[in-house]
């Protein structure tokens, strides 16, 4: 499968406890977005790299959450002392330049 | 930023019929404006997009056609099937300034069998 892989597809967690997501976008895309989506809402921008270096994050984006991407290829997402507002399928998608963008299967966070 | 409104948030047609979904934006230097499906559970695949140098674009059975000074871009699909049913969301983006692609809040489309 060469799309957007994410990992893991379904997370459980408590309240307060720290969850990372990773995502693995199609090789030789520069660009990698994260997007928040909750039940029938559409995408939510979060934060956004060309290749290393993390350009834009979305006023949605608090200090519990932290995205890395160190080396320009795979990207984490970080959520700190979840809260379960932070329940919602987190996207991860990509793309080359301004073409067309694709999107992963999505982390499924649920905070109890 | 921009800002992307679409409706009708649900659609329920007959097998055959035909849907048309609408989305209105506001930043008049979008020049890019891709439409996603997303089944249950699944991720939201492209299906068609469009460009501000086109009015209309076709594929087999969906077309989109945009009106630039209207600030407004509509999905059309004709002949419906039941695998058409599920949630359709078009989105925009200023390929020259904007990074990241504005969605609408989403339409539930319904093809009764």
């Amino acid at each position: 499968d060469t799309g957007v892989s994410q990992d893991p597809r379904h997370k459980i967690t408590k309240r307060g406890q720290n969850v990372t997501f990773r995502c693995d976008p199609i090789s030789e895309h520069n660009r990698l977005y994260w997007y928040r989506q909750t039940l029938g809402q559409g995408p939510e921008f979060l934060t956004y790299f060309q290749n290393e270096a993390q350009l834009e994050k979305s006023r949605l984006l608090s200090d519990r959450f932290s995205a890395e991407r160190p080396k320009g290829s795979f990207s984490t997402l970080e959520i700190q002392r979840t809260e379960q507002g932070d329940s919602a399928m987190y996207l991860c998608a990509s793309k080359r330049g301004n073409e067309k963008l694709f999107f992963g299967s999505g982390t499924q966070l649920s905070v109890l | 930023g921009e800002n992307v409104e679409q409706h009708p948030s649900t659609l329920s047609v007959q097998e055959g019929d035909s849907a048309v979904i609408k989305c209105t934006y506001s930043d008049s230097a979008s020049n890019y404006f891709p439409w996603y499906k997303q089944e249950l559970g699944k991720r939201p695949q492209l299906i068609i997009d469009i460009r501000s140098n086109v009015g209309e674009k076709k594929d087999q059975r969906i077309a989109v056609t945009l009106n630039k000074t209207a600030k407004h871009f509509s999905l059309h699909i004709t002949e419906t099937q039941p695998e058409d049913s599920a949630v359709y969301f078009c989105a925009a983006i200023n390929n020259n300034a904007g990074n990241m692609l504005t969605f609408g809040g989403g339409t539930r489309l319904m093809v009764k069998p």
